[in-house]
């Protein structure tokens, strides 16, 4: 089973390039999110979608948008890169009961230059 | 004061000990909490839930204590696998977006 898949694994920018980090997830989940890990800190959500259709602004939105393109997808668009955005990009989802039990993709680790 | 905060460690133990990692949350309204395991350079996975009344799984125990504000995981008779850091995650409302996760506890089991 795929469960949660982000595209691209790695990217390195320069800043001021725009890219968009994709994510797909195969188990019928409702809620879907984006969170960047930063050494010595927690994952920080960035954007969460409760539902298809639906997008709403997290801890720390700045700097990023995203779109819900239908239940299983949902991407996460750097328009202009800044080296503060230098970090690891994790998508995840879960069932809309919350069992606590987040579904995380592999992560995408992104460098501005 | 960050809202979950937890030792970073490393913890460097050998195979075999009992290592206890602690967390500590700083809001009272939270509602449910959880231990989630992330190998390097991997993403997160759910450990187990912390329930009031303390759970164990296997070789792993965690308590919670409301009234401080505090959860703990226990790890007996350690396995070279269990080498990870474990994130402490505290959720405000029942709901996925209100998840809060600490920075995580590092820890090497040692041959």
């Amino acid at each position: 089973n795929a469960g949660v898949t982000q595209t691209p694994k790695f990217q390195v920018l320069k800043t001021g390039q725009s890219m968009t980090l994709q994510c797909a997830q195969d188990m019928n989940h409702n809620s879907m999110y984006w969170y960047r890990q930063d050494p010595g800190m927690g994952l920080r959500l960035i954007y969460y979608s409760a539902s298809e259709g639906t997008t709403d602004k997290g801890e720390v939105p700045n700097g990023y948008n995203v779109s819900r393109l239908n239940k299983r997808e949902f991407s996460l668009r750097l328009e202009s890169a800044a080296p503060s955005q230098t970090s690891v990009y994790f998508c995840a989802s879960d069932h809309s009961a919350n069992t606590g039990e987040l579904f995380f993709g592999e992560g995408s680790r992104l460098t501005v230059l | 004061r960050k809202e979950v905060e937890q030792d970073p460690g490393p913890f460097n133990v050998p195979e075999g000990a009992t290592v206890a990692f602690n967390c500590t949350y700083s809001n009272s309204a939270s509602q449910s909490f959880f231990w989630y395991r992330q190998d390097c350079r991997k993403e997160p996975k759910l450990l187990m839930s912390v329930y009031s009344s303390g759970n164990e799984d296997g070789r792993f125990t965690a308590q919670l204590n409301r009234a401080s504000q505090y959860i703990s995981l226990l790890i007996r008779d350690s396995k070279l696998s269990d080498s990870a850091t474990y994130l402490c995650v505290v959720n405000m409302r029942n709901y996925g977006q209100n998840f809060v996760f600490g920075p995580g506890t590092r820890l090497s089991v040692l041959p």
